[in-house]
């Protein structure tokens, strides 16, 4: 079966600290892969996506994520966190062969101190 | 268990035909989403329900129509005005508590035009 693994439910890390939040997947073809934010109060925000080229690939609010076909990671960096980026994000796929269907990773909770 | 049952995992749509997708909840949230993904794109919400018998507009209503009599229930009918209806159908809903709010998943529908 298809699936998405966030392995941390929690995260804290002190402002200006950098970040990593990890997301694995386990399909055999190269997935579409996406790291969505949930704001308080607010909707999903997409960050970033990846569907080929470039493994590195830039997101906004200065986020980045790195695909990893060895390791089937896809994980989230940022250089220096924000009190603002505390938020619970999600990591999302696409199988490359499935059409659109999405599959949603069980979500990070980013908790920032000052 | 406790979880979102969206029903069906496909669906066919001819021309001038109105269809319903199915959201179910037993997780007691009071707040649903209903979102669309496209290729390429990322997730654009449809509409949402923050309570029983109360629903609002989310980017794309147009072509859609919701109803949200039971808490547990939230149905989207895609009408005959939707243009381009074919896409994957995701329903979400947010639990909100002390520890901040989260969004769970279901787990979608592919919906194609015939």
């Amino acid at each position: 079966a298809q699936s998405v693994t966030q392995p941390d439910i929690h995260i804290t890390v002190s402002e200006g600290a950098s970040l990593e939040l990890r997301c694995n997947y386990s399909y055999g073809a190269t997935p579409y892969l996406f790291w969505y934010v949930q704001s308080p109060g607010q909707g999903l925000q997409l960050l970033l996506k990846y569907f080929s080229g470039d493994t590195l690939v830039q997101g906004i609010k200065g986020f980045e994520a790195e695909f990893k076909r060895s390791q089937s990671s896809f994980n989230l960096r940022k250089p220096s966190v924000h009190w603002s980026d505390a938020a619970e994000y999600f990591c999302a796929v696409v199988r490359g062969n499935a059409g659109n269907m999405l599959t949603f990773g069980g979500g990070t909770r980013l908790m920032v101190k000052p | 268990d406790g979880g979102i049952t969206q029903s069906p995992k496909y669906l066919f749509r001819k021309e001038g035909q109105n269809v319903t997708l199915s959201c179910e909840q037993n997780l007691n949230h009071d707040a649903m989403y209903w979102y669309r993904q496209d290729p390429g794109q990322g997730l654009r919400l449809i509409y949402y329900s923050q309570i029983v018998n109360d629903f609002q507009k989310g980017d794309i209503a147009e072509g859609y129509s919701v109803s949200r009599e039971k808490k547990e229930s939230f149905p989207l009918t895609v009408t005959s005005a939707q243009k381009n209806p074919t896409a994957f159908y995701l329903c979400a809903t947010l639990r909100s508590q002390g520890g901040g709010e989260k969004l769970f998943f279901g787990s979608g529908t592919q919906l194609s035009v015939l």
